[in-house]
């Protein structure tokens, strides 16, 4: 069955340091997404994928980065964590075209950044 | 701004009650609305989807209705059971012409089904 896996499940760091948080899936779908959910917050859009080689900036883009060389991965890169990017990251997939198309979710990542 | 606005923010009702979430937006111009369910610790899953000219939709015991006049739409579930027990939030999609980004999350409402 087709999935959507991101890896680790669960990571700590520390304040600095570059952490890359992998996004994989197998749907064959053009799009892909990023975001991050926090306490009194909805879920928020770090950055998003049309397809290979394109990339673009969502609401909460500053500090992350994200590139995509195939189709079936988008690996988001904090530069340098900070502790205000302690989170839970959620990747997500949809077909191409339209917004209305549903995104389907990884498990998401839990982040903590001491 | 768009926004989507969820309440209530948590709720607590016995198992086998019924129990109606409600989610009012400002975005414009509508295109969708969508529910999804959350469990604890795993991504959202799509419950429903409604096109502006739908009233309700069911998905077994959950029932979404819209009403686009007023910008308001809820979720309605049914005989609650323990496993219901999750967030559940509301995505209003925005006419975009084909953008994908085009979606506004509500802050969800955290649900508790005690036995």
């Amino acid at each position: 069955d087709a999935e959507i896996t991101q890896s680790p499940r669960h990571k700590i760091t520390e304040t600095g340091r570059q952490v890359t948080l992998a996004c994989h899936q197998t749907w064959n779908h053009n799009n892909m997404f990023w975001y991050r959910q926090d306490l009194g917050h909805g879920l928020r859009l770090i950055h998003y994928s049309y397809g290979v080689h394109d990339t673009n900036k969502g609401e909460v883009s500053d500090g992350y980065s994200v590139s995509r060389s195939n189709t079936e991965d988008l690996p988001l890169t904090l530069e340098s964590a900070a502790s205000s990017q302690t989170s839970v990251y959620f990747c997500a997939s949809s077909e191409s075209g339209q917004g209305w198309n549903e995104q389907f979710f990884g498990p998401g990542t839990r982040l903590t950044v001491l | 701004k768009n926004q989507v606005e969820q309440s209530p923010q948590s709720l607590i009702i016995l198992e086998g009650k019924n129990c109606t979430l409600q989610c009012n937006y400002t975005v414009s111009p509508f295109s969708n609305l969508r529910w999804y369910k959350q469990d604890t610790g795993r991504g959202p899953v799509s419950l429903t989807i409604m096109t502006f000219s739908e009233n309700t939709k069911s998905n077994g015991r959950y029932t979404a209705t819209l009403d686009a006049d007023t910008k308001q739409s809820s979720l309605h579930i049914t005989a609650s059971q323990l496993s219901d027990s999750a967030s559940y939030i509301c995505v209003v999609i925005l006419y975009s012409g084909g953008g994908a980004d085009g979606l506004t999350f509500g802050k969800g409402t955290h649900l508790i089904i005690q036995p």
